[in-house]
């Protein structure tokens, strides 16, 4: 397996305009997390879903952010409208819920620059 | 808020071991610890993880004291590629992974 993909790896938009991040997780795993890291607050966790359905959002900022898992192999993360204190990297990251307590694998993450 | 303490920052002397610790007093007995790395813009990576008994995989070994408050890291022969941040996690089963600042880890040639 190629690991967890995300892409686009790097993104720069005008304030105001939507951006959308996609998120291939690890084929077989069940859940699948996104996180957000910046200098000032570490990595934060924004969303996590189980089985496509959405478990946690008491991470997600503000309206203006959305997430989506339409199926077990694509996720999405929407901002609309983007600002600039949303640039950071996002990291989505996956995990299968199997007999043990298995570790979750992260994608190379996106690099969000709004200007 | 992370569940647990690490030291902000330490050195390690290329080849030699490098002891990360971290204090997790209030763990519960569920709670599984685990250890990631993050290489500077890199994703974080996994590194290992354990219950209550010691581990040891191809990277690193985990020691947890017996009364599961303490744990620590040791990269046996740590190389330059090693320096990166260091984050010790306690999750429960099906939970997400919450992290802390961790400890960055500087080896010197």
């Amino acid at each position: 397996d190629a690991g967890v993909i995300q892409s686009p790896r790097h993104e720069v938009t005008e304030m105001g305009q939507e951006v959308t991040l996609r998120c291939k997780p690890i084929s077989g795993h069940d859940y699948l997390f996104w996180y957000r890291q910046t200098m000032m607050r570490g990595l934060e966790l924004l969303i996590y879903f189980n089985n496509n359905v959405p478990i946690d959002d008491s991470g997600m900022p503000e309206d203006r952010f959305s997430a989506k898992m339409p199926n077990a192999s694509f996720s999405t993360l929407k901002i609309q409208p983007s600002e600039p204190r949303d640039s950071a990297v996002y990291f989505c990251a996956s995990s299968f819920a199997g007999q043990m307590n298995t570790e979750a694998f992260f994608g190379q993450g996106t690099r969000l620059t709004v200007v | 808020d992370a569940k647990t303490t690490q030291p902000p920052s330490m050195d390690c002397a290329e080849g030699r071991a490098a002891n990360l610790p971290c204090n997790h007093s209030t763990i519960s007995g569920n709670e599984y610890v685990y250890w990631y790395r993050q290489i500077h813009s890199q994703g974080p990576q996994y590194i290992i993880h354990g219950l209550k008994n010691n581990e040891t995989n191809e990277m690193a070994s985990l020691i947890i004291t017996e009364d599961r408050k303490s744990s620590t890291l040791i990269l046996p022969h740590a190389t330059l590629r090693d320096t990166a941040v260091y984050y010790c996690i306690v999750r429960v089963y099906g939970q997400n992974f919450v992290f802390g600042p961790g400890t960055r880890l500087s080896v010197l040639p």
